[in-house]
């Protein structure tokens, strides 16, 4: 059966305190990882796909990394507005369409 | 700006009510989709349609009908909600392209069956 653990759940931080959010996958078939950041009373919003081991796509104070079982988020010196949901979702080449969606870790950077 | 609309953003019922939630979207995109998504789970897809043609069903669409009216049209139908149905409930699309398939989502509707 196919899975994806986001962990931790929460997380907080002091702002300027770097960190590392995890999402392992056990699945059949990955075409993609996608990462998507959800603020309270939105929807989720695309940040990266990442594609094969050892890709690294960067976006201002994030940077998403990949291997053959699992992919990191990695924030730098965060900032208060980085405060959101990350979601990871790896896409599947299996028939139809099949993303699955990790429960997120709630992200919290206090000033 | 191209985007993807949701009504009602709110919505109260009771059991065996009929409900229609709407999903519009003036991006162009061919595909469309339906989620859920409830406290501690990820989210979870019930219907997908990738043209006006084309339904079908996702991972939880017991309880679940779908229309697509247009290409810019998606509607989730609960035939006779139940509390279980209560949830968050997120319309997104994506383009016709194989390799990549990001979704853009709509802003949500929270639905609560009594």
């Amino acid at each position: 059966e196919d899975q994806v653990t986001q962990s931790p759940e929460a997380l907080r931080l002091q702002e300027g305190e770097s960190s590392s959010l995890n999402c392992s996958y056990t699945v059949s078939g990955l075409r993609g990882l996608f990462w998507y950041r959800q603020d309270p009373g939105k929807g989720p919003e695309f940040l990266f796909t990442l594609y094969s081991a050892g890709e690294e796509k960067e976006k201002e104070r994030l940077k998403a990394t990949i291997t053959k079982k699992e992919s990191f988020l990695h924030i730098t010196a965060p900032k208060p507005e980085d405060s959101a949901t990350y979601l990871c979702a790896p896409h599947l080449g299996t028939g139809g369409f099949k993303t699955i969606f990790g429960a997120g870790t709630r992200l919290f950077v206090k000033a | 700006d191209a985007d993807v609309t949701q009504t009602p953003r709110n919505r109260i019922t009771k059991t065996g009510k009929r409900i229609m939630l709407e999903c519009s979207q003036t991006k162009g995109h061919d595909r469309m989709y339906w989620y859920r998504q409830d406290p501690g789970l990820g989210l979870r897809l019930i219907y997908y349609s990738f043209d006006v043609k084309d339904i079908n069903k996702g991972e939880i669409s017991d309880g679940y009908s779908v229309s697509r009216q247009a290409q810019a049209k998606f509607s989730l139908s609960l035939e006779s909600a139940i509390p279980n149905q209560t949830a968050l409930y997120f319309c997104a699309t994506s383009v016709t392209r194989e390799a990549d398939n990001e979704q853009f989502f709509g802003p949500g509707t929270r639905l609560t069956v009594l």
